[in-house]
């Protein structure tokens, strides 16, 4: 199945600067790739998501990038705010005629990002 | 309002007991998911199912089971309860909903369970 790598595990920020998350994939056949924040005590939520007929996707201060040759996808936030601060799951999905994955999610290990003010 | 709900959010129960984790949706989806979340670490996938009367084992082994009957309702049971089984439970369904024209998952909010 797919294998989700994620880099750093822990990530510490002034406010105002940028942030940046990796992460590597292994299966070539994945074709969508979403970031979901997670709060103390929520629940994740999704933040932006891309598919792979894109290289990149923008939504105010976040973005997010894929390299499809290299097999790997970023998580860009500028202007760092202290409510950034959360723990952010990148995520790989194969898609759905494959096998019995059926879209299924491969999550990435997580990365605690703290912003200080 | 389109959601998912999971009862209870907090849980505290004595070893040996039966528990059920309740999970529901209201967005129609036919994929359904629980995983288990120790705090602040990684999503580990327990159980997950495509439709009614699917359901698949995940990545993590898990001692407890699930049942599909209705498209809305995932619940996750445990017969024997151990201190091993402390964890926060996650229940996630895929699928369209607001207005998206692509599928996404969405978490409910989420079991805590303390087992003693």
């Amino acid at each position: 199945g797919e294998n989700v790598e994620q880099h750093p595990s822990t990530l510490s920020v002034q406010e105002g600067d940028s942030a940046v998350i990796k992460c590597t994939y292994s299966d070539s056949a994945s074709n969508y790739f979403p970031w979901y924040k997670q709060e103390l005590g929520k629940r994740p939520q999704l933040i932006i998501d891309i598919r792979s007929n894109v290289g990149e996707k923008k939504d105010q201060r976040i973005a997010v990038t894929l390299n499809k040759t290299a097999k790997h996808f970023s998580l860009h936030i500028t202007e760092t705010q202290p409510e950034d601060s959360a723990v952010y799951f990148c995520a790989a999905s194969p898609p759905y005629d494959r096998g019995s994955t059926l879209g299924r999610l491969y999550f990435g290990r997580g990365t605690q990002l703290t912003v200080w003010p | 309002e389109a959601d998912i709900y999971q009862t209870p959010r907090y849980l505290v129960i004595g070893t040996g007991k039966k528990i059920t984790l309740e999970c529901s949706q209201t967005m129609g989806h036919d994929k359904m998911y629980w995983y288990q979340q120790d705090p602040g670490m990684e999503l580990h996938l327990i159980h997950y199912s495509y439709g009614v009367n699917s359901t698949e084992k995940g990545d993590l082994s898990s001692e407890s089971t699930v049942s599909r009957i209705r498209t809305e309702h995932f619940p996750l049971t445990l017969e024997s309860a151990r201190p091993s089984h402390t964890s926060q439970y996650l229940c996630a369904s895929r699928g369209l909903a607001g207005g998206n024209f692509k599928e996404t998952q969405y978490f409910g909010p989420g079991t805590r369970l303390l087992v003693l």
